[in-house]
């Protein structure tokens, strides 16, 4: 099962706008990290922020994390039509077998409007 | 470098057939994990493995999925009696470590489509 929940499920913006998408997620981890996929295929992975860290930023991006809420955001700023594609959070933790595992949420689709 | 590749992109089978599906994944990588992603959903993880051996294979939904991975690189995975709820993408990644940071790269998927 997804332990991360994104919110929302989908996100219609006109180019030139922020785009938030938020994710939560239950158990402890290491670090966060956020994906984007487009159509429905391969992942690209855009940012990663440590569990001791609150905010981080790259290029158009700006992630924070909470973890007393265990949540985190996305922000996009300034969107362009290319930014439209599905974006997931991905927690990183150790599994019972002692290897790294990510955990991926359900995802934010996100749309951008010429 | 080319990424990680997967093939083939697509399959359609017919409920009851076996299926493998292919992922080559980066040259030195030594961490390979599979995936799948149902319509409209994250991902959710099938197996590790690190070198050749699979560590961590808790994700396998039941016992006609396996998979192998030879000479540290190439993995198959194979999909026994194939049923239509086993309809989805299939992503693979890899990774050069796993270590508290390895960026997974992941490949493009092989879509399956059970009839």
């Amino acid at each position: 099962s997804q332990q991360g929940e994104e919110d929302p499920q989908a996100l219609s913006i006109q180019e030139g706008e922020n785009a938030t998408m938020n994710c939560s997620y239950k158990t402890s981890i290491n670090n966060l990290q956020w994906y984007r996929q487009n159509s429905g295929r391969g992942l690209v992975h855009l940012i990663l922020i440590r569990s001791n860290e609150r905010e981080k930023h790259s290029g158009r991006l700006r992630v924070t994390l909470d973890t007393s809420k265990k949540s985190s955001s996305l922000l996009i700023t300034a969107s362009r039509a290319a930014d439209t594609a599905s974006y997931f959070c991905a927690t990183r933790s150790l599994s019972n077998f002692g290897n790294e595992k990510l955990t991926f949420g359900t995802g934010t689709r996100l749309t951008i409007i010429p | 470098g080319a990424g990680v590749s997967q093939s083939p992109s697509n399959k359609v089978t017919e409920k009851g057939k076996d299926v493998e599906l292919r992922c080559d994944p980066i040259s030195g990588h030594t961490a390979l994990y599979w995936y799948r992603q149902s319509l409209g959903q994250g991902l959710e993880f099938l197996i590790y493995f690190q070198g050749n051996s699979a560590p961590d294979k808790s994700g396998l939904p039941s016992d006609r999925f396996s998979a192998e991975r030879t000479g540290g690189s190439v993995s198959t995975l194979t999909i026994q009696r194939t049923q239509q709820e086993d309809s989805a993408v299939y992503l693979c990644a890899s990774s050069s470590t796993s270590g508290e940071y390895n960026e997974q790269f992941f490949g493009p998927g092989t879509r399956l489509t059970v009839l």
